[in-house]
């Protein structure tokens, strides 16, 4: 079993649904990071967070470190939205990051 | 301030011969991150270099394959003798302090062709 599981692995939508992709992880964290990494293959960090929830724009991320869970969500999503998105977490102890396997995310107009 | 730089942005090499990458990290940042992408993979930790020292290259292939970052210059990312197997995207991230505290940068990758 994977330290990071992401689900799900592949997620089609209409423009202007509510999207949310999951992470799980089994390994005692002291952050966790979501990447986003575009169809041309760059990567963009778009959270970091420990504790709680953060908001940027139309992205939320949520965690909950009791449960070893965390969710990313989209709201009225756009075609530009469509990406990898990718949930990592540094082992702790370890200064290193383990990777979900990604979501494919795929935004319809 | 620029980001993170990687060169050259595509890579083909023939089997057997030697790969080059280069990391340039954000000005400021010390800590230098390697990771692979294989086709249709995750992205997969390699190594984690500070300047002039080798933190952790626990996800480095054990033979054909090294990383440096020294005092001056860009990180670099050596593989000998290149196979078919070492075909993806590589990555490299930097942060000013340790990973897991801080907000990663990533360059926008090498992808290495070896025919």
């Amino acid at each position: 079993k994977n330290e990071v599981e992401q689900s799900p692995q592949n997620l089609t939508a209409q423009e202007g649904e509510f999207i949310t992709i999951n992470c799980s992880y089994s390994v005692g964290i002291s952050a966790l990071h979501w990447l986003q990494q575009h169809p041309g293959g760059g990567i963009v960090s778009l959270f970091m967070l420990s504790s709680g929830k953060k908001k940027h724009g139309r992205l939320i991320a949520t965690i909950n470190i009791q449960e070893k869970h965390s969710s990313l969500h989209i709201t009225a999503s756009h075609p530009r939205d469509s990406a990898v998105y990718i949930c990592a977490v540094p082992p702790q102890g370890a200064q290193k990051l383990v990777f979900g396997q990604g979501t494919r995310l795929t935004i319809n107009p | 301030n620029a980001g993170v730089m990687q060169n050259p942005r595509h890579l083909v090499r023939r089997r057997g011969q030697e790969a080059r990458l280069r990391c340039s990290p954000m000005k400021g940042h010390s800590h230098v991150y390697w990771y692979r992408q294989l086709p249709e993979e995750g992205l997969k930790f390699m190594v984690y270099l500070q300047k002039e020292n080798i933190i952790d290259e626990s996800g480095m292939p054990k033979e054909r394959f090294s990383a440096e970052f020294p005092k001056e210059g860009p990180s670099i990312l050596r593989i000998q003798q290149v196979v078919r197997g070492d075909s993806a995207a590589y990555f490299c991230a930097s942060s000013r302090d340790a990973w897991a505290l801080e907000e990663q940068y990533f360059g926008p990758g090498t992808r290495l062709t070896v025919t």
